[in-house]
């Protein structure tokens, strides 16, 4: 069967410090993969898309960057945090196969300080 | 582009009481729709989908849904709410973006809470 894994789970970080947040997924090969955001009483905010490895497709403009490197690992990036970026981080994946639902990690509370 | 509108942001139930929360879309095609329930500090679990057929759909935990093209809803129902299943409930879209790959739109969600 699949297994999403993301972590860390929790994550304080100070203002100006680097972020790596990581998701893998088993079980299932070339899978569409998600980084999502949820800040409080506005959903979830769609980041980034992959389809494939190096294939990255950004929906906001924004300070995150993500990466492919391998086919199921995604990895969800900062250079230099900002306050704003503070909020919980769901990583997802998803068949290419149109109707499909998401399958979700456990997601990672990311807090800048 | 899909969208979807869940318009309470907070229903408070008792517990016995049956439940409906609402959903609706705007997509020009048929739309994949899908419903969510997030516990606090948690990710996603489906709950149930549509994707053709029967307008009645049977999910898990005792959900269902029903689609109605006529409305663009897509409506969750429980007929007797239990304490557990106080949280956050997120109504998706799953539709070709104008890049061509296959994503899901979400509600902004709508939270549960179940007086005992």
């Amino acid at each position: 069967s699949q297994t999403i894994h993301q972590w860390p789970a929790t994550l304080v970080q100070p203002v100006g410090s680097p972020l790596s947040l990581e998701c893998t997924v088993e079980g299932t090969s070339n899978p569409n993969l998600y980084w999502y955001r949820q800040a409080a009483g506005r959903g979830l905010q769609l980041l980034f898309y992959s389809v494939g490895i190096g294939q990255i497709s950004s929906e906001v403009p924004q300070n995150l960057s993500a990466s492919r490197p391998q086919d199921r690992q995604f990895i969800l990036s900062s250079k230099k945090l900002l306050l704003s970026d503070s909020g919980f981080y769901l990583c997802a994946w998803s068949t290419l196969s149109p109707g499909t639902e998401a399958f979700f990690g456990q997601g990672t509370r990311l807090t800048v300080v | 582009a899909q969208s979807v509108t869940q318009p309470d942001i907070h229903i408070t139930v008792s517990e016995g009481a049956s439940l409906e929360l609402r959903c609706n879309y705007s997509y020009g095609a048929t739309p994949y729709l899908f419903w969510y329930v997030q516990s606090p500090g948690q990710g996603l679990q489906l709950l149930l989908k549509y994707f053709s057929g029967d307008t009645l759909v049977q999910g898990i935990k005792g959900f269902e849904a029903e689609f109605k093209r006529s409305q663009s809803s897509f409506n969750l129902r429980k007929p007797s709410v239990h304490w557990s299943d106080a949280a956050e409930y997120f109504c998706a879209v799953g539709a070709q973006s104008g890049a061509g790959s296959y994503q899901l739109t979400f509600g902004k969600g709508t939270k549960l809470s179940v007086i005992p």
